[in-house]
């Protein structure tokens, strides 16, 4: 049994690069797939980045996926920042037999 | 095109029962695993229950578990939760979600594919 663990909030200006962490509370980040998704506003969430670091196609090369074991932690790079790319994001990952999604970070492009 | 539709969200009584379903359509419904998210207001997301591709096998959230059923009939390409004892807190948007990869895996695979939602509130 695991916690994701997001940031509730980020933000920064077109043009410039934003990452989102994803903390796991026990266990190796690096044990189980991390997705990460994104919801615009009255909207379904889709995915970004799958199996840590897989892009679906469609999803500009912008965003990328990382795991970093030493700080067990997943993260979500947003490079070149556009409006549109402001949302919420959620990551996500598994145990046993239950999904797990974090508390999800919402971004602002100022 | 593939596409989830969510139906049969409502008013319910605190105690009473709802049963929601999910249209698949422009895929093998059949060969993939299928979940139920849900999103009380303002709040982030919830994963409720899943089901593999064959009905095989059935997972749930602590928070549903022994309230909430989910079964599927592929021969109709429908998904469904037949939810009992509401409480004040299921009150959420209930999304169906498709895996990425058809086949019995559940975990691990994620959610590529999610319909518009069904809105479940109880209330008295």
């Amino acid at each position: 049994n695991f916690m994701l663990t997001q940031p509730h909030s980020v933000s920064d200006s077109p043009g410039k690069t934003v990452t989102i962490s994803c903390t796991r509370s026990s266990g190796s980040i690096a044990s189980n797939y991390v997705h990460w998704y994104q919801q615009r506003p009255g909207s379904s969430p889709t995915t970004v980045i799958y199996e840590d670091n897989r892009r679906p196609s469609g999803v500009p090369d912008r965003f990328s996926g990382s795991i970093d074991s030493s700080s067990n932690s997943a993260s979500l790079t947003i490079s070149g920042l556009e409006t549109e790319d402001e949302a919420d994001y959620y990551c996500q990952s598994y145990y046993s037999d239950n999904q797990v999604f974090g508390g999800g970070t919402k971004l602002t492009v100022l | 095109e593939v596409q989830l539709v969510e139906s049969g969200g409502g008013l319910v009584k605190p105690g009473g029962s709802l049963r929601l379903s999910c249209a698949a359509s422009g895929f093998t419904f059949s060969t993939y695993s299928v979940n139920w998210v849900r999103q009380a207001p303002g709040k982030g997301l919830e994963w409720v229950s899943s089901i593999s591709s064959i009905s095989a096998y059935m997972y749930y959230a602590d928070s549903v578990k022994g309230r909430f059923t989910i079964s599927r009939d592929n021969a109709k390409n429908s998904l469904y939760l037949q939810m009992n004892s509401l409480r004040a807190e299921d009150t959420a948007v209930y999304y169906c979600a498709r895996g990425r990869k058809p086949g019995m895996t559940i975990f691990g695979v994620d959610m590529a594919v999610w319909g518009e939602g069904t809105t479940v509130t109880v209330s008295s």
